[in-house]
């Protein structure tokens, strides 16, 4: 079963254009992880976000966690085609073991 | 290693047969996650180790799937009796230490099809 909310579930842009991927969950969030992965290949980190109201940036995409913990968001500016692939957001629920609960992912198409 | 590895990348195997994926994590990191993907889906936590303790394995399946990790470093998942419905991506991850917070980093993960 998927703990969380993707959405959309896919998501055709041309290159150049700005773009959102929403991740919501019914329960709080301890942490929210954004993964990004590409077809035939494993998870690539891309940012972890913990506090309510927290920002994060790494060169053209920006994740954010709102004040209530539970529903983040992923917005890339300017997209480009290696933005493709599918993004998935994980969430920490609190356990002292530290299992992750995905969404079920995001694929991203930019066409030049 | 630089990162976490996986062999083999592609396994098929017939039904019944069984199957050994194997997970090398990133040097020293304690904590090590088996995680199934199923086409179209968010990986599923299949079970953890801390070092050399299997600590949750509640994501396991059935009792068909088997994971070690006798020395604390390399872990190998066993699928016994294999079935069609255990196709799927078997991704493996490693984190420095437990708990909350921990970035956890994964390997390209096995695709198994089992015919």
């Amino acid at each position: 079963s998927q703990e969380l909310e993707q959405s959309p579930q896919s998501l055709i842009v041309q290159e150049g254009k700005n773009l959102t991927i929403n991740c919501t969950s019914s329960k709080t969030l301890y942490g929210l992880y954004w993964y990004k992965q590409k077809y035939g290949e494993g998870l690539i980190f891309l940012m972890m976000l913990q506090k309510g109201g927290e920002e994060k940036s790494h060169e053209k995409i920006t994740a954010k966690l709102d004040e209530k913990k539970q529903q983040s968001s992923l917005h890339i500016t300017a997209s480009q085609p290696s933005h493709a692939g599918i993004y998935l957001c994980g969430a920490d629920r609190g356990s002292t073991l530290g299992r992750l609960y995905f969404g079920r992912g995001t694929q991203l198409t930019v066409w030049p | 290693g630089a990162g976490v590895s996986q062999s083999p990348r592609y396994k098929v195997a017939k039904r019944g047969q069984d199957v050994a994926l194997r997970c090398d994590p990133i040097s020293g990191h304690v904590s090590l996650f088996w995680y199934q993907q199923a086409l179209g889906q968010g990986p599923e936590f299949l079970t953890y180790f801390q070092n050399e303790a299997q600590l949750d394995k509640s994501g396991l399946p059935s009792d068909r799937f088997f994971a070690e990790r006798p020395e604390g470093s390399v872990s190998t998942l066993k699928i016994q009796r294999t079935q069609q419905e255990d196709s799927a991506v078997y991704l493996c991850a490693s984190s420095l230490t437990s708990g909350i917070g921990e970035t956890q980093y994964f390997g390209p993960g096995t695709r198994l099809l089992v015919l």
